[in-house]
Parts: structure tokens; C-alpha cells; sequence
């Protein structure tokens, strides 16, 4: 078995402010991806990286960088946080190019003030 | 644009009777349905998937069935129990890109 590990669980910051999040997988997984979830809104996709090193932006890339620094990692920065903005950030992998099972993490949830 | 739409946006059943959780898509190219299923507080996990190949795929007491032709697909949970109360998500893959959409959910509510 394997796991994601998100960091931190929750996460304040002040507008303007630059702030990252963090994920880790044990799965020795290839692809890995990047979600924000809003309430009634599902999950949308930010950024994804197929392989270590390769990013691809999804729907919602606007204010938002990520770095695949290695397999096992994938970071996402705010890059400059809005007020009063609320929303959970879900990161997920899957094995290879022959499964499309996605593997969630428990999520970081973001508050804005 | 909404690429997947789920409805109803929430469900109400009483326990040991049929929940039936309907999804659409517009894009031709999706060729793999899986649905997830979320508790809160946690990630979402997958629960059943189909491929556009098949029309049905069934899972102990859990049932895609699939129209390719109409783009719809709906989730059937038989004999609902009070533990299957969660946030189910229908998501659509086109296998040459890897890029997810998912819907914006149907939440289940089992009655006791």
C-alpha cells in the first residue's frame, strides 16, 4: 500500500500573500495532480505533471504555480492569495499510463482573510 | 463551461431502497467514467468505472449503466445503507491526455 501526504492540513494567509502547499506519495506513481474543491462547485483541475519534471496546465492555472521536483513530489503555490477566498486543495496521483485509478490525499484547506 | 454535469445536486433515501445518481457529459472524446466516492473531511475515492466499451458495469450493490450514444451514465446503489452517506462525484477521462473533469457532485443522504 501506499500514501499522499498533504502539508499543512490547514493553511491561513493574508491577501497578497504568497503561500505554498505541499504533497508527497509513496505509491512510486508517474502522474500527479492538483485540485482545488469549492462547495457545490466539484473538483477542478489546476496542474498536473505526467512524469517528474513535466507540468501541464489544467482549467484553473491562473494564479497558481507548480513544481514537480521529483517522482515522489509535487508543490503548488498561491501566488498571490484573494480575500476571503475558502477552498480545499486535493492532491492525487496515479500509477502509470495503463491505470487511471486517482489516488486522493486528505486535502489542505486554504483560508484567506 | 460545465463538461460534466451530475444531478440531482442532492438525494435523500431511505435505507434499503435505490439510489440513482445521474451524470452527462458533452466532449465525445471521454472514453473512461469512473465515480468517486467523498466523505468529509477526507479525499475522494474510487468506488466503480467504466470504459466506453461496455454499457453496464456492476459491483456488489453498486451499478453504472452507460449510454454512449446520449452521453449519459447513472450510478445505481441498491439496498441503500445509512454508510453509503456521501458526496459522489462523476468524473470523465480522455485515456490519451490523462486530463480528469470531474462533475460537481450529488450528495446522499440514507434514512435509517
Amino acid at each position: 500500500g501506499g500514501i499522499i501526504t498533504q502539508t499543512p492540513k490547514f493553511l491561513i494567509g493574508q491577501e497578497g500573500q504568497k503561500l505554498t502547499l505541499k504533497c508527497q506519495q509513496n505509491f512510486n506513481h508517474d502522474t500527479m495532480y492538483w485540485y482545488r474543491q469549492d462547495s457545490g462547485k466539484g473538483l477542478r483541475l489546476i496542474y498536473y505533471s505526467i512524469t517528474e519534471n513535466d507540468l501541464q496546465k489544467g482549467d484553473l492555472s491562473e494564479g497558481y504555480d507548480a513544481s514537480r521536483e521529483k517522482k515522489s513530489s509535487f508543490s503548488l503555490t498561491v501566488t498571490s492569495a484573494q480575500k476571503n477566498e475558502m477552498a480545499v486543495f486535493l492532491c492525487a496521483s496515479t500509477r502509470d499510463r495503463a491505470s487511471y485509478e486517482q489516488y486522493f490525499g486528505p486535502g489542505t484547506r486554504l483560508t484567506v482573510l | 463551461q460545465q463538461q460534466v454535469r451530475q444531478s440531482p445536486q442532492s438525494l435523500t433515501v431511505w435505507e434499503g431502497e435505490t439510489a440513482i445518481l445521474n451524470c452527462s457529459y458533452e466532449d465525445s472524446t471521454f472514453n473512461y467514467f469512473p465515480w468517486y466516492q467523498q466523505f468529509p473531511g477526507e479525499g475522494p475515492a474510487l468506488l466503480i468505472s467504466i470504459s466506453s466499451v461496455s454499457d453496464k458495469k456492476e459491483d456488489g450493490r453498486f451499478t453504472i449503466f452507460f449510454n454512449k450514444r446520449e452521453k449519459k451514465l447513472s450510478l445505481h446503489i441498491t439496498d441503500s445503507q445509512p454508510g453509503d452517506s456521501a458526496t459522489y462525484f462523476c468524473a470523465a477521462i480522455y485515456t490519451g491526455n490523462y486530463k480528469y473533469v470531474f462533475g460537481a457532485g450529488t450528495r446522499l443522504k440514507v434514512i435509517a
